[in-house]
């Protein structure tokens, strides 16, 4: 079984839905919790970062994480077709700032105009 | 350059033949990560410098692999007698090495062994 779980999709939603994504993990040492985009043919971008449980917004993009339950979520609302990529959830544990990252498999997203 | 660099970008290799992969990380970034990513799945992590020092290699799948940093810059990922199953994606990422939320990913580079 592997540490971090992820359903890899695809899903496909109308533009201006509310699109909810997640991840479960094993390891109880996992304290950084990260949402990546990738594109096509292109490198992960980060977009959510946070260490504690309950929720972070940045705009249209919500984090949630209940270490309790080992489980974290990405919301999207208001989702435009440019948020048509693979969104990799990855975990870490903490050393001193030069933590790798267990990610998930990915779940491709695909928003219809 | 402004972001990470890998070269080549897509690379065919003979089963049997070395690959040679090139990373150069954004400029001022001490940490250095080498990732694999197989079609369909999330990357896996390989290895790990701080500057020329390899602090963590725990993930290179076999004595195939080997990454060198040889002046805390530039660092190449070698891959000898590649096999099929070495097919993937291979990102470097760089650091400053003060936080996840600097932690930038390059575009990659395709090795398809035939």
């Amino acid at each position: 079984q592997k540490e971090v779980e992820q359903d890899p999709g695809p899903l496909s939603v109308p533009e201006g839905a509310i699109v909810s994504l997640n991840c479960t993990y094993s390891n109880s040492a996992f304290q950084y919790f990260m949402w990546y985009r990738q594109y096509s043919r292109k490198g992960p971008e980060l977009l959510m970062y946070t260490y504690s449980s309950g929720n972070k917004e940045d705009g249209r993009f919500t984090a949630q994480v209940d270490k309790s339950s080992k489980y974290i979520s990405l919301f999207i609302r208001d989702s435009q077709p440019s948020d048509s990529a693979t969104y990799l959830c990855a975990m870490s544990v903490p050393n001193f700032g030069n933590e790798k990252l267990t990610f998930g498999t990915g779940t491709r997203l695909t928003i219809i105009p | 350059g402004a972001g990470v660099s890998q070269s080549p970008r897509y690379k065919v290799a003979k089963r049997g033949q070395d690959v040679a992969l090139r990373c150069d990380p954004i400029s001022g970034h001490v940490s250095l990560f080498w990732y694999q990513q197989a079609l369909g799945q999330g990357p896996e992590f390989l290895t790990y410098f701080q500057n020329e020092a390899q602090l963590d290699k725990s993930g290179l799948p076999s004595d195939r692999f080997f990454a060198e940093r040889p002046e805390g810059s530039v660092s190449t990922l070698k891959i000898q007698r590649t096999q099929k199953e070495d097919s993937a994606v291979y990102l470097c990422a760089s650091s400053l090495g003060t936080g996840l939320n600097t932690i930038y990913f390059g575009e990659g580079s395709w090795l398809t062994v035939v």
